[in-house]
């Protein structure tokens, strides 16, 4: 079946702007997830969404960031005022959100690299 | 979540065995071992998990000793393909927040 899309795959922007992110999860997943990879680095947990609402947003550096779930399938990651320090690569995932075992297995998207000049 | 320590990189030949061992001294008593692979340009993908002694699937081996301080993951017969980065992870029932560290940077060449 078809995996965790998300567009667009790359985004080049100038610092100061606006810009969104998109995540489709597996269908029928609850949970979905935000995470954001530096070079070099490991993916690093931003916010996790149970349904359509924000169970965990800790992960959110700062104000500038905002994620929305409206309809508990498709995730919009919001970042305003961009800054150099945003570019990273942004990865959604999703997993059945049924806590059937640990790590409810979570199954991530190619990404969306993000660029701010 | 527990913290882990695993090597940097490792190389490998087409056909080797590769094993990497995972260090979680701090592990605890309900908690899972998983491991991910990413490749170049791609997301995480889960390749196995374990609790205690053997997990064995299509992709790798699990071996975990009876003080669980430590893992190993083993991936027979490597290919080009295996090329990757492997995360090791611990953590229980409800910790969604993967905590992925640098992982191990997996080289095979010919």
């Amino acid at each position: 079946g078809a995996g965790v899309s998300q567009t667009p795959s790359n985004k080049v922007t100038e610092k100061g702007k606006y810009v969104e992110l998109r995540c489709d999860p597996i269908s029928g997943h609850t949970a979905l997830y935000w995470y954001r990879q530096s070079l070099g680095q490991g993916p690093e947990f931003l916010i996790y969404f149970q349904g359509t609402g924000a169970a965990d947003d800790s992960g959110l550096p700062n104000d500038r960031f905002f994620a929305v779930r409206p309809e508990g399938s498709v995730s919009t990651l919001k970042i305003q005022r961009t800054e150099r320090g945003d570019s990273a690569v942004y990865l959604c995932a999703s997993s059945p959100g049924d806590s059937g075992g640990p790590f409810d297995t979570q199954y991530f998207g190619p990404g969306t690299r993000l660029t701010v000049l | 979540l527990a913290k882990t320590t695993q090597p940097i990189s490792m190389d490998s030949y087409e056909g080797q065995e590769v094993n990497i061992t995972c260090s979680h001294n701090n592990i605890a008593t309900n908690d899972y071992i998983t491991w991910y692979q990413q490749f170049p340009s791609q997301g995480p993908r889960f390749i196995i998990q374990g609790y205690k002694t053997k997990v064995t699937n299509e992709v790798a081996s699990l071996f975990i000793p009876a003080d669980r301080k430590s893992s190993t993951l083993s991936l027979p017969r490597v290919s080009l393909s295996d090329t990757a980065v492997y995360y090791c992870l611990v953590g229980g029932f409800n910790d969604y927040k993967l905590s992925f560290g640098a992982g191990t940077t997996v080289t095979v060449r010919a």
